[in-house]
């Protein structure tokens, strides 16, 4: 299995851009993750979604990010506009079930906004 | 231990040497914990988890130990390698939450 899937792995944009984070979980998992992790604050999780469906966005920073995942093998983190407080890197993380169960994490984009 | 703020607990071990790495998780609810590995520039890697029904699990050079009357983990590295050079991090669950909390990670440098 070729794991966790996200690209870019580099992104650097300036301020007021849209970014466009990707991800593809490993096949067979149905929750999937977004982290963001930074020096100050460590992991924090942005959103969950288990079965294709939202089921918990109340660690999305502020309106100007949203995700979607229109189908089992992709998902979207989106940012817009971008501000430089943004740059961090984001991981995308999946399990086989809700629950207990071991969440693999992809190798991160790393966001630097000017 | 766990960190505030910007600076990670160390360890530095020489090579060869056995390595253990703690973490103070912080709710007594938690009843499912798990060991990431962190590289430089990689994603946390799983490494060992182990459920609250035991207080020692056993992988291959690694032990995870539990104690739950002080709600502490360890994880312990035997024959500690330079590719074990990496921040650790613990992470605890509750029930069917699918929530982790990640402790803030320990720096691991093994020295040749």
């Amino acid at each position: 299995d070729a794991g966790v899937i996200q690209s870019p792995r580099h992104e650097v944009t300036e301020m007021g851009q849209e970014v466009t984070l990707r991800c593809k979980p490993i096949s067979g998992h149905n929750s999937l993750f977004w982290y963001r992790q930074t020096m100050m604050r460590g992991l924090e999780l942005l959103i969950y979604f288990n079965n294709n469906v939202p089921i918990d966005d109340s660690g999305m920073p502020e309106d100007r990010f949203s995700a979607k995942m229109p189908n089992a093998s992709f998902s979207t983190l989106k940012i817009q506009p971008s501000e430089p407080r943004d740059s961090a890197v984001y991981f995308c993380a999946s399990s086989l079930v809700q629950g207990q169960e071991t969440q693999y994490f992809g190798p991160g984009t790393r966001l630097l906004v000017l | 231990g766990e960190s505030v703020g910007l600076h990670l607990p160390t360890l530095s071990v020489q090579e060869g040497d056995n390595s253990i790495i703690n973490c103070a998780y912080s709710n007594s609810a938690s009843d499912y914990f798990i060991w990431y590995k962190q590289e430089s520039g990689k994603g946390p890697q799983f490494i060992i988890d182990i459920r609250s029904n035991m207080d020692k699990r056993q992988g291959q050079r690694v032990t995870v130990l539990l104690n739950k009357t002080v709600k502490h983990l360890s994880l312990q590295i035997a024959a500690t390698q330079p590719g074990d050079s990496a921040v650790y991090f613990c992470a605890e669950n509750i029930g069917s939450n699918y929530k982790l909390t990640f402790g803030k990670g320990t720096l691991l440098t093994v020295n040749p």
